[in-house]
């Protein structure tokens, strides 16, 4: 059974950097077929992407955030990482690392996550 | 701000039928598939519905999702209470280049 498991600071200063590291257990990172991404969830909110890798190293990237994320896997390790720079208050949320899926030959980023890590509260303050 | 628009809240007896709609625009729901999720308090979601007919092993098929252009909806048969939960509906998004989530609909069972 695939499992995936969210790690990183749960308390990040304003204007630092966030960063949170996934686990993958139970599959291979590198498999041809999934893609693996972030969500994000503020408290009593909705539902944010905030960008997905390819075992490769292809990204996609939420425009909005762009400009301060980057995301790494590594494939040794079994993991995927991301880093989102000069945070602030809003930056504050749950984050969900997760799997796209794959169905009928149907893969890659416009696919649904059908796996997903239990998410971890990252709060920013000073 | 979202590019998917949802109702904030639903609501039915239980055995009642609740839709959830879902309005976008051609980038999105126009040109792509349609996913729906269900969140229930305190976890993390779950995909209910992909590509309108592909359910998950273990999703009841009292849920049933459609399209029409840029819109969607969801539709919640004989609904139990255990379907008390957050639904948000999602697609890629082709001028993002991006994959985008509804604002999200709370169903509650009265």
């Amino acid at each position: 059974q695939l499992q995936l498991q969210e790690s990183g600071p749960g308390l990040v200063k304003p204007s630092e950097t966030l960063s949170l590291t996934c686990t993958v257990s139970g599959g291979s990172i590198r498999s041809t077929y999934y893609y693996w991404g972030w969500v994000r969830q503020p408290p009593g909110k909705g539902l944010e992407w905030i960008g997905t890798i390819y075992y490769s190293g292809s990204t996609y990237y939420n425009p909005s955030l762009k400009s301060r994320l980057t995301m790494s896997v590594d494939t040794s390790k079994n993991q995927f990482s991301l880093k989102l720079s000069s945070v602030t208050a809003t930056d504050t949320a749950i984050y969900y690392c997760a799997r796209h899926a794959s169905y009928s030959g149907n893969y890659g980023p416009t696919v649904p996550f059908d796996y997903w890590g239990q998410g971890t509260l990252v709060t920013v303050s000073s | 701000q979202s590019v998917l628009t949802q109702p904030p809240s639903a609501s039915g007896t239980p055995g009642q039928r609740v839709t959830i709609s879902c309005s976008g625009s051609s980038s999105n729901i126009g040109s792509n598939a349609v996913n729906w999720y269900q969140q229930l308090p305190g976890t993390a979601p779950k995909v209910l519905i992909y590509s309108k007919i592909h359910r998950p092993s273990g999703v009841p098929d009292r849920f049933s999702a459609s399209k029409s252009g840029t819109s969607a909806s969801l539709a919640i048969s004989g609904l139990q209470s255990e379907d008390e939960a957050d639904y948000y509906c999602a697609a890629w998004d082709d001028s993002l280049n991006g994959y985008v989530f509804g604002t999200g609909t709370k169903v509650t069972v009265l």
